[in-house]
């Protein structure tokens, strides 16, 4: 099976830099997604990597380190928009289901 | 922007009664999903169907659940027996290929009482 960690709850001041890490434990790992989600509505796809390294899009960016079962997502420039849920997920390899971490609450304060 | 749609948006139903819940996935996507959120909780998988056959399913997908894609546009998720624990958001994700981005739905509230 597979699980996932990453921390409860994060608060952040706007306009800092914010990383929310995820281990993971699976036994055929494809690749870490992160989405985020507001309160009441849908997870929306934020990154992916599959391979280790960094992946920059705008003021997000994801890491992946495979041989630590590793990732983060980096969220620069905060904005009071960006208070929300950040979840984690993993694929395994030939399957399709996602497996979602419990999800990171960030508060982002003026 | 092409997007995954899901409707209602709410529902309300007694518990025993069936419901069914609609999607319309992103029109070139193969792949379509299932998922529920119980409040506070974290997304969980129910089941993934391509080719008009169920590819894959979780525990949680029990013989009460049934999925079914009645045309070239809708996909369908069905709950026999409404139980309160049913009672839930739920999500329908559709993805271009097996391992492609899966994208959500806004989701369906589910209240069953």
């Amino acid at each position: 099976g597979q699980s996932l960690e990453q921390p409860s709850e994060v608060t952040a001041v706007e306009g800092a830099i914010v990383q929310i890490n995820c281990t993971y434990q699976t036994s055929g790992f494809y690749g870490l997604s992160w989405y985020q989600q507001h309160d009441g509505g849908a997870p929306t796809f934020l990154s992916y990597n599959a391979l280790d390294g960094l992946e920059e899009t705008g003021r997000f960016s994801s890491f992946l380190s495979r041989s630590d079962s590793y990732g983060y997502l980096l969220l620069q420039e905060l904005q009071m928009k960006d208070s929300a849920s950040y979840f984690c997920a993993v694929r395994e390899g030939g399957y399709q289901k996602v497996t979602f971490g419990i999800g990171t609450k960030l508060q982002v304060i003026p | 922007e092409p997007e995954v749609t899901q409707t209602p948006s709410h529902q309300v139903t007694q518990m025993g009664q069936e419901v069914i819940l609609r999607c319309v996935p992103i029109s070139n996507h193969l792949y379509f999903y299932w998922y529920r959120q119980i409040l506070g909780q974290k997304v969980e998988f129910l089941v993934s169907f391509y080719n008009n056959e169920i590819s894959e399913k979780s525990e949680i997908f029990d013989d009460q659940f049934s999925v079914e894609r009645p045309d070239g546009s809708n996909f369908t998720l069905k709950i026999r027996s409404t139980k309160l624990e049913d009672s839930a958001m739920y999500f329908c994700a559709s993805s271009e290929g097996l391992q492609e981005t899966q994208y959500f739905g806004p989701g369906t509230r589910l209240l069953v009482l």
